[in-house]
């Protein structure tokens, strides 16, 4: 079975600091990853995904996630952070022959100005 | 191109009252996924569905849940006798293929209150 793991459930960084939010798997085949942002109340936006190939990924509004496979990690970063990156944000994992997809419970990220 | 759809945005039932939900997925996508958010949790899987078919209702109670994706109309989820646990924001999510070869796009949401 799958499993997502998010370590932190509220981050807070200053504007124009790194953001980096942690998340780990576990999955006894090669996993395809994911991580959302949710705003209030709306539904989950893809911000970017791995299935194959290079193991740094890049997404949207500036973000990007690598994939190590060696620590069964898929951390999400960001280099300056901006006040409307404030949101809650969800990694989660699937099979490439999946249905289901597996979330984590959530990070919060707050931006102080 | 009109994202997903989901109506009413928010339901307020009474306990042993039905609730409906209902999703319209976008133009072209015929797989359907609802989830369901509990207050400070992530989203779990309810059940994938693809036109008039469920392909995978693992993740959705033995018991007074169920989900159709007719051929013509949204897909709905019920829920029958709702109990005050029910509560929750219930999440569909639409994708041209299966999710995990293809992107899922979701709804709003819809927030189900419990009286």
């Amino acid at each position: 079975a799958q499993s997502v793991t998010q370590l932190g459930s509220h981050v807070s960084v200053s504007e124009g600091a790194l953001v980096l939010l942690r998340c780990n798997y576990s999955s006894s085949v090669p996993p395809y990853l994911f991580w959302y942002v949710q705003y209030p109340n709306q539904g989950l936006q893809l911000l970017l995904k791995y299935t194959t190939g290079a193991t740094l990924v890049k997404g949207i509004n500036g973000f990007e996630a690598e994939f190590k496979k060696s620590e069964t990690s898929f951390h999400l970063t960001k280099p300056s952070a901006h006040m409307s990156d404030a949101a809650e944000y969800f990694c989660a994992v699937t099979l490439n022959t999946g249905n289901q997809f597996y979330f984590g419970t959530g990070t919060s990220l707050t931006v102080i100005p | 191109n009109a994202g997903v759809m989901q109506n009413p945005r928010h339901l307020v039932r009474r306990r042993g009252q039905e609730a409906r939900l209902r999703c319209s997925p976008m133009k072209g996508h015929s797989h359907v996924y609802w989830y369901r958010q509990l207050p400070e949790e992530g989203l779990k899987f309810m059940v994938y569905l693809q036109k008039e078919n469920i392909i995978d209702e693992s993740g959705m109670p033995k018991e007074r849940f169920s989900a159709e994706f007719p051929k013509e109309g949204p897909s709905i989820l019920r829920i029958q006798q709702v109990v005050r646990g029910d509560s929750a924001a219930y999440f569909c999510a639409s994708s041209r293929l299966r999710a995990s070869t293809d992107t899922q796009y979701f709804g709003p949401g819809t927030r189900l209150t419990v009286l």
